[in-house]
């Protein structure tokens, strides 16, 4: 079955350490984004990525990194720059075009910084 | 910049009855996309209607409907004969036609609830 994966599903990390979620897609989408969401504030876009080897930042990227090495993957990095990590973070991928390329999201994961 | 405005914060409806979620967007662009997304508790976010700014045809989905309304920038969603499924986030987002992504602007959202 075609669709997106993030892992893990919950993380944990303590004040000042680096964690890596991942996001890993077998739909042969090239662009991949990574969304930021927060009770009451929506759905906010980190950073994405129209192609491989090539990516933008979003509205709030500060804090983060990511990289697109391969077309199926686009691994984002919350350094300990970001000074409030705990959130729900979603990956998602798209077709490219001018149609409808609507987005297909992964399952999220909840960052708890303790 | 484009925003997207979901005054609803929540909203509750009786299984069987219909309800309306309200969605205004603020663009200078004259042609773009607008979905509706679900978020039910599992977080998953599941696509429920899209319409195409050029359209002036309502966009329908089986029991989801949107009454898009271009001049008053309005997009709002319909859900009849509610079902207990249902419940869960609504967003409403919207995407430029063109350019280099293709970003998604969401709302904050609309929580529903529904009674039995």
């Amino acid at each position: 079955d075609g669709g997106i994966t993030q892992s893990p599903k919950y993380l944990f990390r303590k004040e000042g350490q680096n964690v890596t979620l991942s996001c890993e897609q077998n739909l042969n989408h090239d662009a991949m984004y990574w969304y930021r969401q927060d009770p009451g504030q929506g759905l906010r876009l980190i950073y994405y990525s129209q192609i491989v080897n090539d990516f933008q930042k979003g509205d709030i990227a500060e804090g983060y990194s990511v990289s697109r090495e391969k077309k199926e993957s686009f691994p984002l990095t919350v350094t300990s720059a970001q000074k409030n990590p705990t959130a729900f973070y979603l990956c998602a991928s798209s077709p490219p075009g001018n149609s409808y390329n609507e987005q297909f999201f992964g399952p999220g994961t909840r960052l708890t910084v303790l | 910049a484009q925003t997207v405005t979901q005054s609803q914060p929540e909203m509750s409806v009786q299984e069987a009855e219909t309800v309306t979620l309200s969605c205004t967007y603020d663009t200078s662009e004259s042609d773009y996309y607008l979905f509706w997304y679900k978020q039910p508790p599992s977080r998953q976010m599941i696509l429920v209607i899209r319409q195409e700014a050029y359209k002036q045809q309502n966009a329908t989905e089986n029991r989801f409907s949107v009454n898009f309304q271009k001049a008053a920038k309005s997009f709002s969603l319909k859900i009849s004969d509610s079902q207990l499924g249902d419940a869960a986030m609504y967003f409403c987002a919207y995407r430029g036609y063109g350019g280099a992504t293709n970003k998604l602007i969401f709302g904050t959202g609309t929580l529903l609830a529904v009674q039995p």
